[in-house]
């Protein structure tokens, strides 16, 4: 596609359920990144991919976050036994070959667990 | 984490003013970007600057990096209503993420 697409723009889940977030990232591009941004905030780092593993996972808060990309192309950020913290907006970004190239962001998807 | 501070956090200024943003950080970046973000849209990229000292100028807007390359300023001449918006820093090191500022909300008022 033209740009990176994120499924879903929104999700509305209850505490404790599992969630999955998608992003298409631009084709042919071999890194990826997840940030989540509250509301006024700058995006928190999360995982950042090259290729198909994972270069760097620091930012993930904790072991109920987990993210993959099989084939080196979309990416699923998964999250189990949801809470009301991790209410945010996830970004997800791609770019040509590594970060000090430009980067090109999704519009997010929108998280709300009540 | 956020490796990076920006001030001031908001700013609301009249159409016509100027106005500069801030971005510190005791860590030195190999590079630093900057974007533009509206609500409900992904941070739009403006500007990479990689050298000590650099100035780069992009329209009314002017974007300088540290001789050390700790901190940048963003400055804006003449704001312009379609300047508003959230402005985040972002600085990274080569071949690894960027990490972000806390971000600037910017609003001119017509």
């Amino acid at each position: 596609g033209a740009g990176v697409s994120q499924t879903p723009s929104n999700k509305v889940t209850e505490k404790g359920k599992y969630v999955e977030l998608r992003c298409d990232p631009i084709s042919g591009h071999t890194a990826l990144y997840w940030y989540r941004q509250s509301l006024g905030q700058g995006p928190e780092f999360l995982i950042y991919f090259q290729g198909t593993g994972a270069a760097d996972d620091s930012g993930l808060p904790n072991d109920r976050f987990f993210a993959v990309r099989p084939e080196g192309s979309v990416s699923t950020l998964k999250i189990q036994r949801t809470e009301r913290g991790d209410s945010a907006v996830y970004l997800c970004a791609s770019s040509k070959n590594r970060v000090d190239t430009e980067a090109f962001f999704g519009q997010g998807t929108r998280l709300t667990v009540v | 984490t956020q490796l990076l501070e920006q001030s001031p956090q908001f700013l609301s200024i009249q159409e016509g003013e100027n106005l500069t943003v801030y971005c510190n950080s005791s860590s030195v970046f190999s590079s630093l970007q900057w974007y533009r973000q509206e609500p409900g849209e992904g941070p739009v990229l403006l500007v990479t600057v990689v050298t000590g000292g650099e100035v780069k100028k992009l329209k009314r807007l002017t974007f300088q990096f540290g001789d050390a390359r700790k901190d940048s300023s963003l400055h804006i001449t003449a704001a312009q209503p379609g300047d508003t918006g959230l402005y985040l820093c972002a600085g990274g090191w080569t071949g690894n993420q960027f990490y972000f500022g806390t971000g600037t909300s910017l609003t001119v008022i017509p």
